[in-house]
């Protein structure tokens, strides 16, 4: 398995501002994704973070309000940019290895 | 119709005995299934995947697929209180990269001592 390291695990952030998350992998992986948690609910992909690349979005999600990185094959961040309470979330980081998806820890972000 | 769809449950279980987690799937020609444990406050944590019709068996757990129904099950023998947690059944997209499951929203087990 893959160990995924994820930072900040939880932050409160104030209506209008950004924030990076980031994700971490021991290891080299191919692929990376980002997930969205919402209270209550189970898990949506947000995206596929491409190394080199543009990431790739799902229906419902935009460049503008999660721009993604992957500067290589094993490290990835996501933004959450001009919040709303609405982005009140946990927002996982997985990664892809031999047909199995691992998660990261998680990052809580409550948005006031 | 919702794509994956679970009993939220809470399903409760005395110790010992045999847990039953269900799911059901919406696109017939969905191919690889996945079975996730999350506790509470903590990410997923992959139990088990199944890809062929039948049964398959890791420890005291054995995952059930069942295509021609799109029915997927996860039963977990001897149930103890740590396997009190949410279970997530997760279909591979058609079309969709490695990563792109489709989530069930999970059936909350309870094991009770």
């Amino acid at each position: 398995s893959a160990v995924i390291s994820q930072k900040p695990s939880r932050d409160i952030c104030q209506r209008g501002t950004s924030l990076t998350i980031q994700c971490q992998v021991d290891s080299q992986v191919t692929m990376m994704f980002w997930y969205r948690q919402q209270p209550g609910q189970s898990l949506t992909l947000i995206a596929t973070a491409n190394q080199g690349s543009e990431a790739t979005y799902e229906s419902g999600f935009v460049i503008d309000k999660f721009p993604i990185s992957r500067p290589n094959l094993t490290f990835s961040t996501l933004t959450v940019s001009n919040m709303s309470p609405e982005d009140s979330s946990i927002y996982l980081c997985s990664a892809g290895l031999t047909g199995e998806l691992f998660f990261g820890e998680g990052s809580r972000l409550t948005v006031l | 119709q919702k794509e994956v769809e679970q009993n939220s449950g809470p399903l409760s279980v005395p110790e010992g005995a045999i847990a039953s987690l269900n799911c059901t799937y919406s696109d017939r020609g969905s191919q690889s299934f996945f079975w996730y444990r999350q506790y509470s406050g903590k990410s997923p944590e992959l139990i088990m995947f199944i890809y062929s019709n039948g049964d398959k068996e890791d420890g005291r757990f054995t995952a059930q697929l069942n295509k021609a129904s799109q029915y997927v099950s996860l039963l977990i023998r001897d149930s103890q209180p740590s396997d009190s947690a949410t279970y997530l059944c997760a279909v591979l997209k058609m079309g969709g990269s490695q990563g792109n499951l489709i989530f069930g929203k999970g059936t909350k087990l309870s094991v009770k001592p």
